[in-house]
């Protein structure tokens, strides 16, 4: 079964400064999508940044990018720029492309914004 | 366009009854699933629908049950309610099957006292 961890329980960043999330992944699997997803107080789960296992290119959105190491199986998130509207916590998630669709998340990393 | 819409919000039960929560997909998405999220936790899978047919489920007892009906809505049904099934049952929603991202609802907050 695939697992994921986030080993940070809290993070806490300035604003306009960068800050790394990391998030490991077990798996036995070659096809796979890893995502970032932001809960902010308001509970809804919001799609930060998504990577295929397939591509080798590290994904970017604006201020945040990934680094995904596919044979250490990391996938941080880098977030830069920080600003207060990023407060909020963050889930690493797994998605098989064969099988099941369901995604597997970590316990999730509670991030602070310090102005 | 409307996202993702749950109800109710919050909801108190005691144990031993039964709960009913509705899940209303973005319109033309034809793929919910639900997830349970215990305080302090990452969600966990409950199940998924596509095109009205369970398409996965996770590891959670015969008291859990969902459906989906054919304008793609969705209930997820808790029979016989236990304190640890205290949480926050969020639902998703996709296009298609293997889609690259969900979108997610803000959630009903369900204590069983």
């Amino acid at each position: 079964a695939q697992t994921v961890t986030q080993s940070q329980p809290e993070m806490s960043v300035q604003e306009a400064e960068t800050v790394t999330l990391s998030c490991t992944y077990d798996t036995s699997e070659s096809d796979y999508y890893l995502f970032w997803y932001k809960q902010p107080p308001s509970r809804q789960m919001i799609l930060v940044i998504r990577q295929e296992a397939y591509k080798q290119q590290n994904a970017t959105e604006n201020r945040f990018s990934v680094n995904f190491q596919k044979a250490a199986k990391s996938f941080s998130l880098k977030i830069s720029d920080s600003q207060l509207g990023d407060a909020a916590m963050y889930f690493c998630a797994y998605r098989s492309e064969g099988g099941s669709e369901k995604l597997v998340f970590g316990k999730g990393t509670k991030l602070t914004v310090n102005p | 366009d409307a996202g993702v819409t749950q109800s109710p919000t919050h909801l108190i039960k005691t144990r031993g009854q039964q709960v009913t929560l509705r899940c209303s997909p973005i319109s033309g998405h034809k793929s919910v699933s639900w997830y349970q999220q215990v305080l302090g936790q990452g969600p966990q899978f409950i199940f998924q629908y596509y095109e009205k047919e369970e398409r996965g489920r996770g590891n959670f007892p015969d008291r859990f049950s969902a459906r989906q009906f054919p304008n793609y809505s969705s209930e997820l049904n808790v029979n016989a309610l236990l304190l640890g099934d205290s949480a926050l049952y969020l639902c998703a929603s996709s296009l298609v099957l293997r889609a690259r991202g969900y979108t997610f609802g803000s959630g009903t907050r369900l204590t069983v006292v």
